[in-house]
């Protein structure tokens, strides 16, 4: 199984900082890599597929880009919304897996 | 718009069954595979199974597999988990979640969950 690793696993940050995310694999899976935010109490929700390609209404403050192992989430100006979890998830081979996530806090 | 609507969850004991349930609506059904993925309390989001848009096929995660069983309802536009055996270990909110993907499974909607407590 392909392994996912987030760093950090929590931070803290202000509104209007620039945040950067870390998702590393254990193996190449080329662009197959998506990611999600989730809120406390709510499902997740999908910003990011193919590393680098926003879903349909995402806000263009969000951004992906990495390729191989090595990938990263950038919220550009962190906004009261943008306080959740988010999730990595490779989709290059089954079974799917997520990292652990990382916690955005104030 | 597209809507997912899991149920069917609830307390079981160990060793029993249960079958969840994820309606659709707002998409045509019949065209896209479908994934459970679940939560354990406090914890992060684990890929369960994936089928695809005709039934035909079936991908489990390890934990799942032999005991869990995903299908699918066209005719009703319903997504199935039947959940046998069931461990506390399987406590979990249970998401269903639409995958768009064309040669590879991409997920963009989710269900709203619906929570599975395993405990005698």
């Amino acid at each position: 199984d392909i392994q996912m690793t987030q760093s950090p696993s929590s931070l803290s940050a202000s509104v209007g900082d620039r945040v950067t995310i870390s998702c590393r694999a254990s193996q190449d899976i080329s662009n197959y890599l998506a990611w999600f935010q989730q809120k406390p109490g709510k499902a997740p929700k999908s910003l990011i597929y193919g590393a680098s390609s926003l879903q349909s209404g995402v806000p263009s403050k969000f951004s992906g880009s990495g390729s191989g192992t090595d990938f990263t989430l950038t919220i550009s100006s962190l906004q009261p919304e943008d306080f959740a979890t988010y999730y990595c998830q490779q989709y290059n081979s089954y079974p799917l897996t997520f990292g652990g996530g990382t916690k955005v806090e104030i | 718009q597209v809507q997912l609507v899991e149920s069917g969850g609830g307390m079981v004991q160990p060793g029993r069954s249960l079958r969840l349930s994820c309606a659709a609506s707002g998409f045509t059904f019949s065209s896209y595979a479908m994934h459970w993925v679940r939560q354990a309390p406090g914890k992060g989001l684990e890929w369960v199974a994936v089928i695809s848009y005709h039934g035909n096929n079936q991908y489990y995660a390890d934990s799942a597999k032999g005991r869990f069983t995903i299908s699918r309802d066209n005719s009703k536009n319903t997504l199935y988990l039947q959940m046998n055996s069931l461990r506390a270990e399987d406590t979990a909110v249970y998401y269903c979640a639409r995958d768009f993907g064309t040669s590879v499974p991409e997920i963009d909607y989710w269900g709203q969950g619906t929570l599975v407590t395993v405990s005698s």
